[in-house]
């Protein structure tokens, strides 16, 4: 079965600081892989997307994640946060052939500290 | 982009009864609908999935006929709560799929008291 797992809960950063979000999948089969976020009172935002290609990719609002295959990991990461990045982040799976289905990860609340 | 509402955002009802809840893509076919719930501080867990004309597919657990779930054209689905009770308050959220992805609602906060 496909799970997926957010490392960290909740996340404390100052402003200006990096960012890395940890997430990592079960999967038997090929996968796409998300990005999500929800800031507070707001509806699910795709921030990046990963199919295939290039490992790295780039989102929205500087985000970027990197496909790590033999590590079944796609690590969210952003160079340096803004007190506007405050919202909960969500990592999502879904194999190929599973017709859009997405399994997501359980969050990681995210607080950035002016 | 595309867009998703659900409606109502909150609704509040009382035990025993039942609650519509409603989905449409608004300038796009959906090929596909999820339903899924989210908990405080958790993670959204898919419900059901949705396909114009047949009948939904349910995820383990997930009791079928309490959450009954019509999906009647391509733009609208409906996720019914039957014979609510307090354990059913949640977050309530839908997604839409068509070619060029899948897009989210804003989602519906459901208190039973």
């Amino acid at each position: 079965a496909q799970s997926v797992s957010q490392h960290n809960h909740h996340v404390i950063l100052s402003e200006a600081a990096s960012l890395e979000l940890g997430c990592n999948y079960s999967y038997g089969g090929t996968v796409n892989l998300f990005w999500y976020v929800q800031y507070p009172g707001q509806h699910l935002q795709l921030l990046l997307k990963y199919f295939s290609g290039d490992p790295l990719v780039k989102g929205i609002k500087g985000f970027e994640a990197e496909f790590i295959k033999s590590k079944f990991s796609f690590n969210l990461r952003k160079p340096s946060v803004q007190w506007s990045d405050t919202a909960e982040y969500f990592c999502a799976v879904r194999g190929v052939n599973q017709g859009g289905k997405l399994i997501f990860g359980q969050g990681t609340e995210l607080s950035v500290k002016p | 982009g595309a867009v998703v509402s659900q409606h109502p955002s909150r609704v509040i009802c009382k035990s025993g009864t039942s609650v519509k809840i409603e989905c449409r893509s608004l300038d796009f076919q959906a090929t596909t609908m999820f339903w899924y719930r989210q908990f405080p501080k958790q993670s959204l867990m898919l419900m059901a999935t949705s396909n114009e004309g047949s009948k939904a597919t349910y995820e383990q657990g997930v009791e079928k006929d309490k959450f009954l779930i019509n999906h009647a054209s391509l733009t609208l689905s409906t996720l019914t709560v039957t014979s609510a009770h307090p354990e059913d308050s949640s977050f309530y959220i839908c997604s839409a799929r068509d070619r060029t992805g899948v897009y989210f609602g804003p989602g519906t906060r459901l208190t039973v008291t």
